[in-house]
């Protein structure tokens, strides 16, 4: 079944613990991203890949990482979390702009909140 | 990048169809606009893409008029279940990024 994982789905923590949300996609698709979502704000993204080895700042990059070693796997890392990022995160992939047709696929999403 | 402005919210009745308008003004050439639905606590999920003129599949059907500057995702007969966010979005050839505006929540009433 073509999908998107994300791990863990819910998550607790306190400010500056380091953690990491992981993100996987079996579809072989080049473009992943992830949004977080709060409330009236829509959709927002955080950071994006193109492909392996290339990533990219979206609208709100600050105070995360990512990394892109292998094509299905897009972790998001908060090295020092703070309560301002406590939000549902989205992981999303699909086969890129400029491919024509393009479908990206979220997974399930993350609720996290930092205490 | 091509940004959209949509509706914030919208009421409908079980049974009507449903019309949400998307402005997009500076769409570039090679954008794409595709329609995306959203249910609380869940990820977005497609429904239509479309470039110009209209397309239908079995859920909505797209209309883009010749300049492009707007979209229109059509809902037949909507039921309580269509009760969601819809976001359009500007995907484009030459674009690094997609962004989500904040969308359009749809109410529908019984």
């Amino acid at each position: 079944e073509a999908q998107v994982t994300q791990n863990p789905r819910y998550l607790i923590t306190v400010t500056g613990k380091k953690l990491t949300v992981t993100c996987s996609q079996n579809m072989n698709h080049e473009y992943m991203s992830w949004y977080r979502q709060d409330p009236g704000l829509g959709l927002r993204q955080i950071y994006y890949s193109m492909n392996v080895e290339v990533t990219d700042k979206g609208d709100v990059p600050e105070g995360y990482k990512v990394s892109r070693k292998e094509k299905r796997n897009f972790p998001l890392i908060l090295e020092s979390p703070s309560p301002n990022q406590t939000s549902l995160y989205f992981c999303a992939s699909s086969l890129g702009p400029g491919q024509g047709y393009n479908e990206q696929f979220f997974g399930p999403g993350t609720r996290l909140t930092v205490l | 990048l091509a940004k959209t402005t949509q509706p914030i919210s919208m009421d409908s009745y079980e049974g009507q169809e449903v019309n949400i308008t998307c402005s997009h003004n500076n769409i570039a050439t090679n954008d794409y606009i595709t329609w995306y639905q959203q249910f609380p606590s869940q990820g977005p999920r497609f429904i239509i893409q479309g470039y110009k003129t209209k397309v239908t599949n079995e859920v909505a059907s797209l209309f883009i008029p010749a300049d492009r500057k707007s979209s229109t995702l059509s809902l037949p007969r909507v039921s309580l279940s269509d009760t969601a966010v819809y976001y359009c979005l500007g995907e484009g050839y030459n674009n690094n990024d997609m962004r989500f505006g904040a969308g359009t929540r749809l109410t529908v009433k019984p």
